[in-house]
């Protein structure tokens, strides 16, 4: 069975400045998706960025960026130029692509980030 | 923006009483959750649900749980006798495919006394 790990159950930034996740997974498989998503205190957790284990390259979206580390199994969450908007719960999520793999979400238990003004 | 929409927002229960959650997938997705977040720990699988029946569940998701898809639109969670144990907030999701991200919904949070 696969699992997640998130280490840091809170970080804390400063507005402005850079702050990154740490997530480590276990699996046997090679083919899957990993994710962060955000639960913002209004409680909806909404997709921040994904990356498929097949591309070695690293996904990017606007501040939000990750470094995927197949062999070690790491996928951490780089967000850049820190916003008051971004305080929220992420998690870290794991999903299979093995066509006869299970469909379901993996999740980590989170990290609390808090953005200081 | 389609949204997977959750009622109700909050439900107070008591013990042995029956509940049901109620979600609205996003119109053209196939692929239907439910997960539950208890207070403080993780975000935990219960089921998934694909062309009318049950394609996954986990050890969570026994006999007095079950789902349904009524009437095409809505997705429902029934959870037949509760118990203390299943506070925690329930999260609808949907998805277009078997693969790729899940949408979800603000979440039902169950209060069972």
């Amino acid at each position: 069975a696969q699992t997640v790990t998130q280490s840091q159950p809170e970080m804390s930034v400063q507005e402005a400045e850079t702050v990154t996740l740490s997530c480590t997974y276990d699996t046997s498989e090679s083919d899957y998706y990993l994710f962060w998503y955000k639960q913002p205190p209004s409680r909806q957790m909404i997709l921040v960025i994904r990356q498929e284990a097949y591309k070695q390259q690293n996904a990017t979206e606007n501040r939000f960026s990750v470094n995927f580390q197949k062999a070690a199994k790491s996928f951490s969450l780089k967000i850049s130029d820190s916003q008051l908007g971004d305080a929220a719960m992420y998690f870290c999520a794991y999903r299979s692509l093995f066509q006869g793999g299970s469909e379901k979400l993996v999740f980590g238990k989170g990290t609390k980030l808090t953005v200081n003004p | 923006e389609p949204e997977v929409t959750q009622t109700p927002s909050h439900q107070v229960t008591q013990m042995g009483q029956e509940v049901i959650l109620r979600c609205v997938p996003i119109s053209n997705h196939l692929y239907f959750y439910w997960y539950r977040q208890i207070l403080g720990q993780k975000v935990e699988f219960l089921v998934s649900f694909y062309n009318n029946e049950i394609s996954e569940k986990s050890e969570i998701f026994d006999d007095q749980f079950s789902v349904e898809r009524p009437d095409g639109s809505n997705f429902t969670l029934k959870i037949r006798s509760t118990k203390l144990e299943d506070s925690a907030m329930y999260f609808c999701a949907s998805s277009p495919g078997h693969t790729g991200e899940l949408f979800f919904g603000e979440g039902s949070r169950l209060t069972v006394l």
